[in-house]
């Protein structure tokens, strides 16, 4: 099994430019999640999904937006990036509620640089 | 903000001694849960400790549970170079429904 799988694993953008990070992951798991990681400031949450069909925000929605496409695919798209949005991103999903003790299950990251 | 912090920020130990890391958190958790980061890679699940637990094993890790100081405690003992990473906690707060909060994690250092 992949586990969680993340496309791209690097990227470098203008600012202004927009992109769509890709998640998939193959544990038939229900919820996944978007993450950024910052130096020194621990992982935030961006997005999630609890099921196939709903999307919420987390702590730092702006600028983001995020589809899940069916069970297995949840995206992130920025549409117009900003130097503030340098960071890496990490995908994650669980099989139930992070909340109601399912441990998260994570992708190796995108390291996206906005210039 | 309802994230943990995590003491020390970092640590540097020589193979075989034991390392402990602390979290501490700001509300009433449903679960405690702890993560290694290797560099350049994504987090691993290592213990998940519920609120009514007061300490749990997993092979070499120990993780504690106070929730009148609403503090954890991650030990690892005979620690090896391997185990060099970042180590994070992540709460999981009543009512935060599919929310993890995560501190700014602990990075250790293993010295053969």
């Amino acid at each position: 099994n992949a586990g969680v799988t993340q496309t791209p694993k690097f990227q470098v953008l203008k600012t202004g430019q927009s992109m769509t990070l890709q998640c998939a992951q193959d544990m038939n798991h229900n919820s996944m999640y978007w993450y950024r990681q910052d130096p020194g400031m621990g992982l935030r949450l961006i997005y999630y999904s609890a099921s196939e069909g709903t999307t919420d925000k987390g702590e730092v929605p702006n600028g983001y937006n995020v589809s899940r496409l069916n069970k297995r695919e949840f995206s992130l798209r920025l549409e117009s990036a900003a130097p503030s949005q340098t960071s890496v991103y990490f995908c994650a999903s669980s099989e139930g509620a992070a909340s109601y003790n399912s441990p998260l299950h994570f992708g190796n990251g995108t390291r996206l640089t906005v210039t | 903000s309802q994230q943990g912090e995590e003491d020390p920020q970092a640590l540097s130990i020589q193979e075989g001694e034991n390392a402990t890391m602390n979290c501490s958190y700001k509300t009433s958790i449903n679960n405690l849960q702890w993560y290694r980061q290797n560099s350049g890679r994504g987090l691993v699940h290592l213990i998940l400790i519920r609120s009514n637990e007061r300490e749990k094993h997993s092979g070499r890790l120990r993780v504690t549970l106070d929730t009148s100081k609403k503090s954890s405690s991650l030990l690892i003992t005979a620690s090896r170079a391997a185990d060099t990473a970042s180590y994070f906690c992540a709460s999981s707060f009543s009512g935060g429904y599919n929310k993890l909060i995560f501190g700014a994690g602990t990075r250790l250092a293993v010295h053969p």
